[in-house]
């Protein structure tokens, strides 16, 4: 299993603001997967990109996938308040052994 | 399917006392994994099943924790002679498994043990 690392750690803007969040990996990958985390709450599971892929978008996320610099970004437009939470990329190996989580990046969105 | 269920959300506890929590995943779902997480940090992985069979478990995982998944249902994880330093958020999650691929993981609200 390999652990994704997320960065920066911590992001501040203001609402309307758009949030790009990156993620970087060691090994070849079979998918790579973002999730977000409400305070005291579990994890959400956003959006998944295979390593075929390059762009996806779902509603106000986009993610992107670089395979060559191993990388990954997610970017959230016309951010919100309700955006506030920690986001965690985990990327899945061949071998479809469990997803392993960095300490991901904290994102303050304020109104 | 209302998602996956932990029991109890909250358990405080003796240190030296066993505590044991319950997670119910999606029915469709074959795999179920465990993991913990502390102020700050991201979940730790501790463990997972596919079906009823337990396939990793972490190294750093202390012989003191115990997990199991009979029938390939729901799983519990139980803690013996609990220490301070177990005080964290137990996360269950669940997904579907298929031709090598992880799919998306849903996760429990989760269980917050307290060690006093």
């Amino acid at each position: 299993s390999q652990q994704g690392e997320e960065d920066p750690q911590a992001l501040s803007i203001q609402e309307g603001e758009n949030a790009t969040m990156n993620c970087s990996y060691k090994t070849s990958i079979n998918n790579l997967q973002w999730y977000r985390q409400n305070s005291g709450r579990g994890l959400v599971h956003l959006i998944l990109i295979r390593s075929n892929e390059r762009e996806k978008h779902s509603g106000r996320l986009r993610v992107t996938l670089d395979t060559s610099k191993k990388s990954s970004s997610l970017l959230i437009t016309a951010s919100r308040a309700a955006d506030t939470a920690s986001y965690f990329c985990a990327p899945s190996g061949q071998a479809g052994t469990a997803l392993i989580f960095g300490k991901g990046t904290t994102l303050s969105v304020s109104s | 399917d209302t998602g996956v269920s932990q029991d109890p959300r909250h358990k405080i506890t003796k240190r030296g006392q066993n505590v044991t929590f319950r997670c119910d995943p999606i029915s469709e779902h074959n795999r179920l994994y465990w993991y913990r997480q502390t102020l700050g940090q991201g979940p730790e992985f501790l463990t997972y099943f596919q079906n009823e069979a337990q396939l990793e478990k972490s190294r750093l995982l202390s012989d003191r924790f115990s997990a199991e998944r009979p029938k390939g249902s729901f799983s519990t994880l139980e803690i013996q002679r609990t220490e301070q330093g177990d005080s964290a958020m137990y996360l269950c999650a669940s997904s579907l498994f298929r031709g090598l691929a992880n799919y998306g993981y849903t996760f429990g609200s989760g269980t917050r043990l307290t060690v006093v």
